[in-house]
Order: C-alpha cells, then sequence, then structure tokens
C-alpha cells in the first residue's frame, strides 16, 4: 500500500528556520516525481515544485524558487521541503505528493496527510 | 505559465442534482488537466486524470469532458458525500491549480 507520512505540526517564530519530511513507503522512492504543495488557511492550492529522489533532479514553481528548498534522502525514502528564515506568510499547511506518470499522463495520485506550519512571533 | 481559472467559485446544489464545474486554460493544454476533490481539513483527492480517465475507485457519478482551453467536470446525482471543494490542475510543470469551487447544499 502506497503511503505518504508528514512529520507533525510546527510553530515557529519568524526569521527561524524549519525542515518539514514525507516519509514514503510501498512503492519505489527512486522511480517518481515527490511534489510539494501550499494551501494558506482559507485559500486553494499553490503547487510549490518537486524533486525526483533518482535522478536528484529539482524544479521550483517561479513564485517559491529561492525561497524554499526541496530535497531526499534515498536511503530512508524520505522528501523534505525546507525554510532558512520563516516569514509570517509562510503560516500554512503544506502537503507532499506523488507524481504518478502513465504513458506521459501525469497526476499527484498519493498524498500525504499534510504538515500545519504556524509562525508567529 | 499557464493560469488555470475555474467557474463558479462557490455553487449550491441538492442532493440528487446534477452540477457542471468549468476550467479554462490560458492556453491550449490539449487534454493534460487533472481534477481533485478536498474536503476540509483533509488532503486533496484525484478523482479524473487526462481530461477524462477516472481515478481508480472513484464513483462512475464523475465524469470530466474538454481539450484545448476548455474542461468540465460533471457530478450527476449528487450524494452528500461530494460537498467538497474541486480543484482542477495544469498536469504539466508547474502544475498550476484552478483557484477552487466550493460545492455546497442548498
Amino acid at each position: 500500500e502506497v503511503q505518504l507520512v508528514q512529520s507533525g505540526a510546527e510553530v515557529r517564530k519568524p526569521g527561524e528556520s524549519l525542515k518539514i519530511s514525507c516519509k514514503a513507503s510501498g512503492y519505489s522512492f527512486t522511480n517518481y516525481w515527490i511534489g510539494w504543495v501550499r494551501q494558506m488557511p482559507g485559500k486553494g492550492l499553490d503547487w510549490m515544485g518537486m524533486m525526483h529522489p533518482g535522478e536528484s533532479d529539482t524544479r521550483y514553481s517561479r513564485s517559491f524558487q529561492g525561497q524554499v528548498t526541496i530535497s531526499a534522502d534515498k536511503s530512508i525514502s524520505t522528501a523534505y521541503l525546507q525554510w532558512s528564515s520563516l516569514k509570517a506568510s509562510d503560516t500554512a499547511v503544506y502537503y507532499c505528493a506523488r507524481r504518478r506518470n502513465v504513458f506521459g499522463e501525469l497526476a499527484l495520485d498519493y498524498w500525504g496527510q499534510g504538515t500545519p506550519v504556524t509562525v508567529s512571533s | 505559465d499557464i493560469q488555470m481559472t475555474q467557474s463558479p467559485s462557490s455553487l449550491s446544489a441538492s442532493v440528487g442534482d446534477r452540477v457542471t464545474i468549468t476550467c479554462r486554460a490560458s492556453q491550449s493544454i490539449s487534454r493534460y488537466i487533472n481534477w481533485y476533490q478536498q474536503k476540509p481539513g483533509k488532503a486533496p483527492n484525484l478523482l479524473i486524470y487526462a481530461a477524462s480517465s477516472l481515478q481508480s475507485g472513484v464513483p462512475s457519478r464523475f465524469s470530466g469532458s474538454g481539450s484545448g482551453t476548455d474542461f468540465t467536470l460533471t457530478i450527476t446525482s449528487l450524494q452528500p458525500e461530494d460537498f467538497a471543494t474541486y480543484y482542477c490542475q495544469h498536469s504539466y510543470s508547474p502544475f498550476n491549480f484552478g483557484q477552487g469551487t466550493k460545492l455546497e447544499i442548498k
């Protein structure tokens, strides 16, 4: 059974750093892209970027380039999303999701449960 | 980047109704669009991929159509569990989502 299990809720102050995780199981971690999606309170879904753990290739949405870092540790089948200096506007729920590619048809077919991040002084 | 515009932003309907949600792309995207359902406090769930293919396990009352720039998600015979928010998504990088359509009980 494919599962993506994310780390728990976080509370940080502005300017602090943070790294959240997404542990994959039930499939070959190095064969699929893993993406991250932001959902600010009461708002829609924002695509942040994705990484292919097997090829160490990372792609960022223009809005998030330079604001976050996406990485992965193949040895433990875990993807990460990190900030070096958080802002109050980073308060949101962050989801990881697996990108499936079936004969060129791409979709986010499995999702983590979400990690709420609160940034407040 | 290709922008995805959904309409309406909210919709009221009753159990048993047929509803249609529209998504328009800022330029032609062939059939590279997916649809997701999200319930409060939960992760999104893939319903339709490649414009009209039903994801495994999704009830057949959900269907998708369209190509080029105009797409629709149709739900026939609404069930109580269908009241949620629906998002379209361009299925090629950078995978932009529409702004969502909240389907509420009338």
